[in-house]
């Protein structure tokens, strides 16, 4: 099955710097690539996602790039604020393919000081 | 749109009795849904993906017998741990594939189960 593996673990900026998340998926088959952001005791919040026929994408300040060659996929946030402030996860996905299954990533914890 | 709701948020059991939680996609149909497992500073697990109609489809070193499944309706699917033990404690969330827009996973609120 797919192996997402996601880094780093723990990720601690000050307020206003950039912030890279990275992730590594196994399966050239997947081709749905979604970022979640969680909050403690909270749902994951999906905040953007990327498909496989498209390389980068971007919304405000919150960019996802892909290169489906290395199979690896980054999120970029930049101008960060404490708000940002929670667990990222990766996750993949084959689409109909695999039932619309998603694998996540282990998680990065961002902590953005003031 | 695309509101999925648990229900309870939480519940604390004794050890040996049986727990169920629902979900609801509240404002489209849903004929796939899924239960992950998350302990406390770790990521999602998948346990089970649900289908309206049709058995649930379990993952590899999941229990069916223990976590029973059932998906009656395009909106409701429900787990039922049963003979809940302390290592059950977990935080249980469900997520919900819009019919329309089968990519994208809708997820609830999260229902923190703990077993005393």
């Amino acid at each position: 099955g797919e192996n997402v593996e996601q880094h780093p673990s723990t990720l601690s900026v000050q307020e206003g710097d950039s912030a890279v998340i990275k992730c590594t998926y196994s399966d050239s088959a997947s081709n749905y690539f979604p970022w979640y952001k969680q909050e403690l005791g909270k749902r994951p919040q999906l905040i953007i996602d990327i498909r496989s026929n498209v390389g980068e994408k971007k919304d405000q300040r919150i960019a996802v790039t892909l290169n489906k060659t290395a199979k690896h996929f980054s999120l970029h946030i930049t101008e960060t604020q404490p708000e940002d402030s929670a667990v990222y996860f990766c996750a993949a996905s084959m689409g109909e393919t695999s039932g619309s299954r998603l694998t996540f990533g282990e998680g990065t914890q961002l902590t953005v000081n003031p | 749109g695309a509101v999925v709701s648990q229900h309870p948020s939480w519940v604390i059991c004794k050890s040996g009795t049986s727990v169920k939680i629902e979900c609801r996609s509240l404002d489209f149909q849903a004929t796939t849904m899924f239960w992950y497992r998350q302990f406390p500073k770790q990521s999602l697990m998948l346990m089970a993906t649900s289908n309206e109609g049709s058995k649930a489809t379990y993952e590899q070193g999941v229990e069916k017998d223990k976590f029973l499944i059932n998906h009656a309706s395009l909106t409701l699917s429900t787990l039922t741990v049963t003979s809940a033990h302390p290592e059950d404690s977990s935080f249980y969330i469900c997520s919900a594939l819009r019919d329309s827009l089968r990519n994208e996973q809708f997820f609830g609120p999260g229902t923190r189960l703990t077993v005393l």
